[in-house]
């Protein structure tokens, strides 16, 4: 069964800390994404990756920075973590050049307090 | 730039009955959609794609949707609803051939009454 594996389901952090969120995929896809869940407000694009070390910056990319060193591997980092950061994060992956995401995680719930 | 409007963030029907989810975009040129599904606690699936060629797309789980190029329309249908079809349904739009760049809808959230 393919899988995008997202480290945690819930993390609790403190204003300016730095957070690490890892996603791991299993189907050498080359594309990642990165998104933001607000209610209200749908996903957004934060980061997508097409692949290693190659990234583009999505609709949200304030405050927020990604490292893909590994095809599988695809890691958002809140720089120093905000109170308006808190949200629900989504991982994805695709197959291909130019094509959309099709598997996603199960998302990270992150309260910032 | 794209955009999406999905009608109603809350829809409920009894179960048996029609679904209908409705999703308008705006594109400047041919669009690619998508309607993907996420239950409680978990992420989204894609649940099917309209691309070109036939304009009534069938996916997973009895849903289809029809692309109406004249009404700027990709509504989501299926037939009787069942209590596990439950979730929140979400509209998306890419606006280039290949463009992994995806607008996504504000989602709708289906009840099913029993």
């Amino acid at each position: 069964d393919v899988k995008v594996t997202q480290s945690s389901r819930y993390l609790v952090k403190r204003t300016g800390e730095k957070v690490f969120l890892e996603c791991v995929q299993d189907m050498d896809h080359e594309n990642m994404f990165w998104y933001r869940q607000d209610p209200g407000l749908g996903l957004r694009l934060i980061y997508f990756s097409y692949d290693v070390k190659m990234k583009e910056k999505g609709d949200i990319p304030e405050g927020y920075s990604v490292s893909r060193e590994k095809k599988e591997r695809f890691s958002l980092i809140l720089e120093s973590a905000s109170t308006n950061q808190t949200s629900m994060y989504l991982c994805a992956s695709g197959p291909g050049q130019g094509l959309q995401p099709q598997h996603f995680g199960d998302g990270t719930r992150l309260s910032i307090l | 730039a794209q955009s999406v409007t999905q009608l109603g963030s809350h829809v409920s029907v009894s179960e048996g009955a029609l679904v209908l989810l409705r999703c308008n975009y705006s594109s400047s040129v041919p669009p690619y959609l998508f309607w993907y599904v996420q239950y409680p606690n978990q992420g989204l699936q894609l649940l099917l794609k309209y691309t070109t060629g036939a304009t009534l797309v069938k996916g997973i789980n009895g849903f289809e949707a029809e692309f109406k190029k004249s009404e700027t329309s990709f509504h989501l249908t299926k037939p009787s609803a069942h209590m596990s079809d439950a979730a929140e349904y979400f509209c998306a739009v890419s606006d280039e051939a290949g463009s992994y760049q995806l607008t996504f809808g504000k989602g709708t959230k289906l009840s099913v009454i029993p």
